[in-house]
């Protein structure tokens, strides 16, 4: 069974730009999850979408934005893209959604912003 | 709140040792804590998760303890190879107070060891 697949790996954008990343959940999984991590505040929930609806949003600007398809592949968008937006970006799709639900994450996007 | 504290931040251990790593949280409504393995370059990968209702979890050389009167939970790795050098994650969620199944993690512990 193939894993969380993320598109693109590695990415480096100029400040200002936006950015969009990809994400293909692990067939059968209808959640989606997205994560930042950073070396300083280490894995941060940005939100997770569960039948083409966001269901759950972390504390991060609203330049920070996802959405979710039909067949489950999501995307997210940052726009404006600042300095302190380089990080690792990690998608993690499960089963449904909620609590008690086993993630699993993908290799992530590693975003440079310069 | 919604925090969960991991310590310590680095770990050596020399092979065959037992590595141990410590979370503790704030919120009772946390009612799933997974572990979470990391290798450089890689996504987390899921290693072991535990329930508040039993308070020991095991798969193979790793095992989880929980203590739910203390509101702490910890990750022990028997007979530590080099091969687990990692850097590893604990984390909780829950499905009350607006945070709906989101994981929240620890700030990781890099774990280092010696053949």
């Amino acid at each position: 069974k193939a894993g969380v697949t993320q598109t693109p790996r590695y990415l480096i954008k100029t400040r200002g730009q936006q950015v969009t990343l990809s994400c293909s959940p692990i067939s059968g999984h209808r959640s989606v999850s997205w994560y930042q991590q950073t070396p300083g505040q280490g894995l941060q929930f940005l939100f997770e979408y569960f039948s083409e609806t966001q269901r759950n949003k972390g504390n991060f600007p609203g330049r920070f934005s996802g959405r979710q398809f039909s067949n489950s592949r999501s995307e997210m968008n940052v726009s404006t893209l600042e300095l302190g937006d380089s990080a690792l970006y990690l998608c993690a799709s499960s089963l449904v959604w909620g609590s008690n639900t086993e993630a699993f994450f993908g290799q992530g996007t590693r975003l440079t912003v310069v | 709140q919604q925090q969960v504290k991991q310590s310590p931040q680095s770990l050596i251990v020399q092979k065959g040792g037992i590595s141990i790593i410590n979370c503790a949280y704030e919120n009772t409504a946390f009612d799933y804590f997974p572990w979470y393995q990391q290798f450089p370059g890689k996504g987390p990968a899921l290693l072991i998760a535990i329930r508040p209702d039993v308070s020991e979890k095991k798969e193979g050389r790793f095992t989880i303890s929980f203590n739910k009167s203390a509101k702490q939970f910890s990750l022990h790795i028997m007979d530590s190879q080099p091969g687990d050098s990692a850097t590893y994650f604990c984390a909780a969620s829950t499905n009350y107070g607006g945070s709906q199944g989101n994981l929240i993690f620890g700030k990781g512990t890099k774990l280092s060891v010696k053949p």
